[in-house]
């Protein structure tokens, strides 16, 4: 299958600091890619949608202005959780989607970052 | 009530044995239907990948969808210690490529 590469895979950072996490598509070009966050022992819960060279589609209750989302190239997206909080802590999944027909088009995680703030 | 729903277990069943794991569905509108497999701390791979009704078989893995029962299943044939993970369901209307609401996942131990 397709790869995608997530980084950091880890993060530790202070409260009030600004974390970015990185998404790209080694072998394919990705038009759209996803932002997942996903608490302990619950599933992943769908933050934004993002495509190359358009602003990002948030889903209902995520803050837009404290998850900010760049989609600059058909493969890189990138998640800045801006002034960080302790309850921003938990793990972030990205996604890219491979395009093309219907049949075709799957969607490939990356790793996932864990992000914790103190 | 949630537009998926699947048993959180956790499953435990012997080596060799069959996993049957399972999901319902409220939203109709669902036409496309993914099995993804989780490791701790990971992110999730797809294992199976189904359009609207029927069987799919690929190697031990075995998905179904009943789409007048708006339920899907996956089989895992003679299990192995390293199947032990979580496994997700996902669906789609438009497909694997777009918008997926995720069950909330099933823990599987297979035990040696």
């Amino acid at each position: 299958g397709a790869v995608v590469s997530q980084h950091p895979s880890r993060v530790i950072c202070k409260s009030g600091t600004s974390v970015k996490i990185e998404c790209r598509s080694l072998d394919f070009q990705a038009t759209t890619m996803f932002w997942y966050r996903q608490f302990p022992k619950q599933s992943l819960m769908l933050m934004a949608t993002s495509n190359e060279g358009s602003k990002a589609t948030y889903e209902q209750g995520v803050e837009k202005d404290k998850f900010l989302i760049n989609h600059a190239s058909l493969t890189l997206s990138t998640l800045t959780v801006t002034s960080a909080h302790p309850e921003d802590s938990s793990f972030y999944i990205c996604s890219a989607s491979t395009g093309g027909v219907l049949a075709k088009n799957i969607q490939y995680f990356g790793a996932g970052t864990r992000l914790s703030v103190l | 009530q949630k537009e998926v729903e699947q048993d959180p277990g956790p499953l435990s069943v012997p080596e060799g044995a069959i996993v049957s794991l399972n999901c319902t569905y409220s939203n109709s509108a669902f036409q496309y239907f993914m099995w993804y497999r989780q490791y701790s701390r990971k992110g999730p791979e797809l294992l199976m990948y189904t359009y609207s009704s029927g069987n799919k078989e690929d190697g031990r893995f075995t998905a179904q969808v009943d789409k007048s029962s708006k339920y899907i299943s996956l089989f895992i044939r003679d299990s192995q210690p390293s199947d032990s993970a979580t496994y997700l369901c996902a669906m789609s209307p438009s497909g694997a490529g777009n918008k997926l609401t995720f069950g909330g996942g099933t823990r599987v131990l297979v035990k040696p």
